[in-house]
């Protein structure tokens, strides 16, 4: 249980356009999920928290124009980098969070991750 | 605010050799502790947690951890690496109660030498 799916696993794109990834929680409903950006050799950052059914809440420093966040439905959040520049490549990766008990431990569960390469 | 030290970058191992790799965390309230593996180009993979009860807690591929709240660790052992371990790990927290944020650390690398 708990799988989260992450599509798409690459992505190539030229400077400019718009790239759209998706989270999908397989087997239960995500009322939250989470976004980060994963640079090479470092730790996870956490760009965004996604809530269904209204704005997600960006971290400091993290451009909301340019990465929308939608999170439509209880098993689906997607995030949009709009006119990638190469800057943006990166790692993105995107959990929900899945309760395990009453007390609300926020144990999380990890899509595989998009590579973005911006030309 | 709280936040997770992992010291070591990267740990080299030789094949069947014990490995600890070691975690700290710095938090004024009680914490829920976690263990994420992340293989080469996929997302991360929870390995094993800390919540309540039993201090010492094990995954089923014969990682380890131990929570020592004097110490504010949460290091993870595996007596005998193999080369499937091969992998990065990252220890993480977060907060007791209602909706928190998962705060990771910089993550260690092991690779486990043939």
């Amino acid at each position: 249980g708990a799988v989260v799916s992450q599509h798409p696993s690459r992505v190539i794109c030229k400077s400019g356009t718009s790239v759209k990834i998706e989270c999908r929680s397989l087997d239960f409903q995500a009322t939250t999920m989470f976004w980060y950006r994963q640079f090479p050799k470092q730790s996870l950052m956490l760009m965004a928290t996604s809530n269904e059914g209204s704005k997600a809440t960006y971290e400091q420093g993290v451009e909301k124009d340019k990465f929308l966040i939608n999170h439509a439905s209880l098993t689906l959040s997607t995030l949009t980098v709009t006119s990638a520049h190469p800057e943006d490549s990166s790692f993105y990766i995107c959990s929900a969070r899945y309760p395990v008990n009453l007390s609300g431990a926020n144990v999380l569960t990890f899509g595989a991750g998009s590579r973005l390469t911006v030309l | 605010a709280q936040s997770v030290t992992q010291l070591d970058s990267q740990v080299p191992v030789f094949e069947e050799a014990p490995v600890e790799l070691r975690c700290n965390y710095s938090s004024s309230v009680s914490v829920y502790l976690f263990w994420y593996v992340q293989y080469p180009n996929q997302g991360l993979q929870l390995l094993l947690k800390y919540l309540s009860g039993s201090t010492l807690v094990k995954s089923i591929n014969g990682f380890e951890a131990e929570f020592n709240k004097s110490q504010t660790s949460f290091h993870l052992r595996k007596p005998s690496v193999h080369i499937s371990d091969t992998a990065e790990y990252f220890c993480a927290v977060s907060f007791w109660g209602g909706y928190q944020k998962v705060t990771f650390g910089t993550g260690t690398k092991l690779q486990v030498i043939p």
